[in-house]
């Protein structure tokens, strides 16, 4: 399978525990993109990186979120002290970076957060 | 700002008759507009994307959709449905984003279409 890979599938974590999430992008795509997507919402996002540039996050929810591309190809995403408002599905996207791109999704990690 | 109103949050249709998922936007620019289907349990499907291309776009699994300027609306169809279409779809507009030429997607919230046999 050549598409965006994310792991694990699901955590379940109790409140104030840490959890770090990954996702593997398409190999050849130089953009990933981390979204949240709460029940009934659609996906909202979160940050994004350029090869292992961090490029925006001032979306990210809060300073317990963090992310990280260290070689420009896999990326994780951090939570600490976890809430349980933080129960949600996490994305993660890349894109090949040119002009009107398409990204494409992984299949999501499901948070919850007891 | 760019914004994406998705009018129905559930639609239900019978098999083998027309769906019609309707999706309307605002953009300050010339937006790409997508149409993603999410199935349980699963990540993001592209269905289509339109471009400024032709107005008329064909995806996936028989979908099609219209881009109309004057209504800023991207209306998705299919003639008739499948069992295997029951899904969420997600209207979805990309903007250019300030930071270093990328894009950002803003997306609806989302439409329940379900199938009755």
């Amino acid at each position: 399978d050549t598409g965006v890979s994310q792991d694990p599938r699901h955590k379940i974590t109790k409140r104030g525990q840490n959890v770090t999430f990954r996702c593997d992008p398409i190999s050849e795509h130089n953009r990933l993109y981390w979204y949240r997507q709460t029940l009934g919402q659609g996906p909202e996002f979160l940050t994004y990186f350029q090869n292992e540039a961090q490029l925006e996050k001032s979306r990210l929810l809060s300073d317990r979120f963090s992310a990280e591309r260290p070689k420009g190809s896999f990326s994780t995403l951090e939570i600490q002290r976890t809430e349980q408002g933080d129960s949600a599905m996490y994305l993660c996207a890349s894109s090949l970076g040119q002009i009107k791109e398409t990204q494409y999704f992984g299949p999501g990690t499901r948070l919850l957060v007891l | 700002a760019q914004s994406v109103t998705q009018l129905d949050s559930h639609v239900s249709v019978s098999e083998g008759t027309p769906v019609l998922l309707r999706c309307n936007y605002s953009s300050s620019y010339s937006p790409s507009l997508f149409w993603y289907v999410q199935h349980p349990n699963k990540g993001l499907q592209l269905l289509l994307k339109y471009t400024s291309a032709a107005t008329l776009v064909k995806g996936i699994n028989g979908f099609e959709a219209e881009f109309k300027k004057s209504e800023t609306s991207f209306h998705l169809t299919k003639p008739s449905a499948h069992m295997s279409d029951a899904a969420e779809y997600f209207c979805v507009v990309s903007e250019p984003y300030s930071g270093a030429g990328s894009y950002q997607l803003t997306f609806g919230k989302g439409t329940k279409l379900s199938v009755i046999p």
